[in-house]
């Protein structure tokens, strides 16, 4: 099956820094990948789309500022987190629409971040 | 606006059983709708999709329903296992095809053997 690779799996950091988070599709090609935010004991919530070679789009109420996503490649889209406060601290995962599209999404492990 | 409901309560069932989990959604026409899997701190995983012309789909353990006049999908796990502990998400699509999921809250299903 399609794997989605995500790093670093967990990160601690400062408050005020900025952290980058690596999503790549590791065997197929995604011209899009999603971010999803998850806290404790709730469902995903979406970020944003990254669309390859071209802006992100960002869900209604996310920063587009703050949570800046680069997708670069096929198979990489990266999200950073700018000058991070305790309330961005989550889970953070990504996922991969392969192509063609067949509806299912196949997701990263996930990335755990907590600001200090 | 859009709204997914999946029982918030956690299901406990004996090892053996049938579990079954429901996905109710309002305000929308899903062309399909799938079911994932998470393990606490760990991405999901798909499990299966079921497209609105289709009343029912199987694998192995695993059967979904999906009633577009109720808009409703029930998802059964027969013979559960203590393995089969975990959350299960449902989301419903539209007919964009765009890969866009929107997710459901979660029920998480506790097997005890």
């Amino acid at each position: 099956g399609a794997v989605v690779s995500q790093h670093p799996s967990w990160v601690i950091c400062k408050s005020g820094t900025s952290v980058k988070i690596e999503c790549r599709s590791l065997d197929f090609q995604a011209t899009t990948m999603f971010w999803y935010r998850q806290f404790p004991k709730q469902s995903l919530m979406l970020m944003a789309t990254s669309n390859e070679g071209s802006k992100a789009t960002y869900e209604q109420g996310v920063e587009k500022d703050k949570f800046l996503i680069n997708h670069a490649s096929l198979t990489l889209s990266t999200l950073t987190v700018t000058s991070a406060h305790p309330e961005d601290s989550s889970f953070y995962i990504c996922s991969a629409s392969p192509r063609p599209n067949t509806g299912e999404l196949f997701f990263g492990e996930g990335s755990r971040l907590t600001v200090l | 606006s859009q709204k997914i409901e999946q029982n918030s309560e956690a299901l406990n069932i004996q090892e053996g059983k049938t579990a079954t989990l429901t996905c109710n959604y309002t305000n929308y026409s899903p062309a399909y709708l799938q079911w994932y899997r998470q393990d606490p701190g760990r991405g999901p995983v798909f499990l299966l999709l079921i497209r609105e012309n289709e009343k029912e789909k199987r694998k192995e353990r695993l059967k979904v329903t999906f009633d577009t006049t109720l808009k409703q999908s029930l998802f059964h796990i027969t013979a559960s296992q203590p393995a089969d502990s975990a959350t299960y998400l449902c989301a419903p699509s539209g007919s964009s095809n765009t890969g866009k999921l929107i997710f459901g809250q979660g029920t998480t299903l506790q097997v005890k053997p």
